[in-house]
């Protein structure tokens, strides 16, 4: 079964840092683009980030750059997400999707909560 | 990196045609083919429904169905059915980003 499941969500506070990881199986995760993709409440999707399959290419949304970093780890199937200098307005459910240009699989989210 | 247009809301009776619309750039949706389409019901993750404009994932109904003239891209769900009824958003690949429209809610009547 195609799967991935995110983790490393949690509450923090302003000016903090988080990492998220996603699992990913069923694939060859290596042979794939992945991205992240996140959903503040109540809000639409934002694109956040894309990582090619050697983790070569990365390319974020300008708002996060500097402050967010994607990373792969192909040995272990795995997505990354270093997120610091949080701020209240990075608060909003985290989605892995694998896919450069198209999205799918979807993982089922992690919530990311910035406050005091 | 401003968001892709959609209307907010859109509704249809069953049975019914309904079209949502997704308007850009010519630095995104106008200039290339790489725009997705994707169905998300509340608490869930998204579903991709359409890809490369007007490809469909397998397992995807051929009710749904995807087009694109100029800047503007389109979803039309056809012969609409209860579990139609859901957030849909669109989305595109703009050279080294990506993104999404602000999502349409469609409303099953």
């Amino acid at each position: 079964e195609v799967q991935l499941v995110e983790s490393g969500g949690g509450l923090v506070q302003p000016g903090g840092s988080l990492r998220l990881s996603c699992a990913a199986s069923g694939f060859t995760f290596s042979s794939y683009w992945m991205t992240w993709v996140r959903q503040a409440p109540g809000k639409g999707l934002e694109w956040v980030a894309s990582i090619k399959e050697d983790g070569n290419e990365k390319y974020y949304v300008d708002s996060m750059k500097g402050r967010f970093t994607i990373s792969r780890d192909n040995a272990k199937n795995s997505l990354y997400l270093q997120m610091n200098s949080l701020r209240v307005e990075d608060t909003a459910v985290y989605y892995c999707a694998g896919g450069g240009t198209r999205f799918t699989p979807w993982g089922q989210g992690t919530l990311v909560i910035v406050s005091t | 990196q401003s968001a892709l247009t959609q209307p907010p809301s859109a509704s249809g009776s069953p049975g019914q045609s309904v079209t949502i619309s997704c308007t850009g750039t010519s630095s995104d949706v106008g200039g290339y083919n790489y725009v997705s389409w994707y169905q998300q019901y509340p608490g869930k993750a998204p579903k991709l429904m359409i890809y490369e404009v007007s490809k469909r994932p397998s397992g995807v109904p051929d009710r749904f169905s995807g087009s694109k003239s100029g800047n503007t891209a389109s979803l039309t769900v056809s012969g609409l059915q209860a579990e139609d009824e859901a957030d849909y958003y669109c989305c595109s690949y703009a050279g080294t980003t990506r993104v999404f429209g602000g999502g349409t809610k469609l409303t099953v009547l």
